[in-house]
């Protein structure tokens, strides 16, 4: 079974700074991957995927991930954060295109300081 | 296009009790999936259907259960409440073979 690890649980950025949020996980074959944010007390919001191909993604709101096969790894990456990124980030992991399962991570809470 | 959408948004059960959540899928999607969040945690997998049948289920007892209408929408009951069950309900749909899932904003439960 497929599972998520985000190693930091809470991250605290100045804003215009640079933002990296880490994510593990662990599965057997080429993973789907996924980054989604939340804020408080709403749903989940897409921010990318990845599914082959280039190991960059680049995805909404400025962010990209790199996966990273040999490391099992897809970190979140953005250049210069914004006080509108404060939010909850989760990566998430599918076991590929018959199988919509996903499997969270716990979350990283990104608070952006002035 | 409409997205995922939810309802109620938020409700309070006592211990007990039974609740049925809603939940519209996007359209053109057939494929629906439940989670469940406690406050603090990352969305945990309670089952999914696809086609109006259940396609997959995660380490949830028997008392919650689900169904999917032809229309693609689909409801999760969950019985004999227990406190513990208090959390953010979310609801996702998606299109086979594509495997990114859309969700809605949610259902908080709580169970007092």
């Amino acid at each position: 079974a497929q599972s998520v690890t985000q190693p930091d649980i809470h991250i605290t950025v100045s804003e215009g700074a640079s933002l990296e949020l880490r994510c593990n996980y662990s599965y057997g074959a080429t993973p789907y991957l996924f980054w989604y944010v939340q804020s408080p007390g709403q749903g989940l919001q897409l921010l990318l995927k990845y599914f082959s191909g280039d190991t960059l993604v680049q995805g909404i709101k400025g962010f990209e991930a790199e996966f990273k096969r040999s490391q099992s790894s897809f970190n979140l990456r953005k250049p210069s954060v914004h006080w509108s990124d404060a939010a909850e980030y989760f990566c998430a992991v599918g076991a590929g295109s018959n199988d919509y399962k996903l499997s969270f991570g716990a979350g990283t809470t990104v608070t952006v300081r002035a | 296009e409409t997205g995922v959408t939810q309802s109620p948004t938020h409700l309070i059960k006592t211990r007990g009790q039974q609740v049925t959540l809603r939940c519209s899928s996007q359209s053109g999607h057939n494929t629906v999936s439940w989670y469940q969040q406690a406050l603090g945690q990352g969305p945990q997998f309670i089952f999914q259907y696809y086609r109006e049948e259940e396609n997959g289920r995660g380490n949830f007892p028997p008392r919650f259960s689900g169904l999917q209408f032809p229309n693609y929408s689909s409801e999760l009951n969950v019985n004999a409440l227990e406190l513990d069950d208090s959390a953010l309900y979310l609801c996702a749909s998606s299109f086979r073979p594509v495997t990114e899932a859309f969700f809605g904003q949610g259902t908080r439960l709580t169970v007092v």
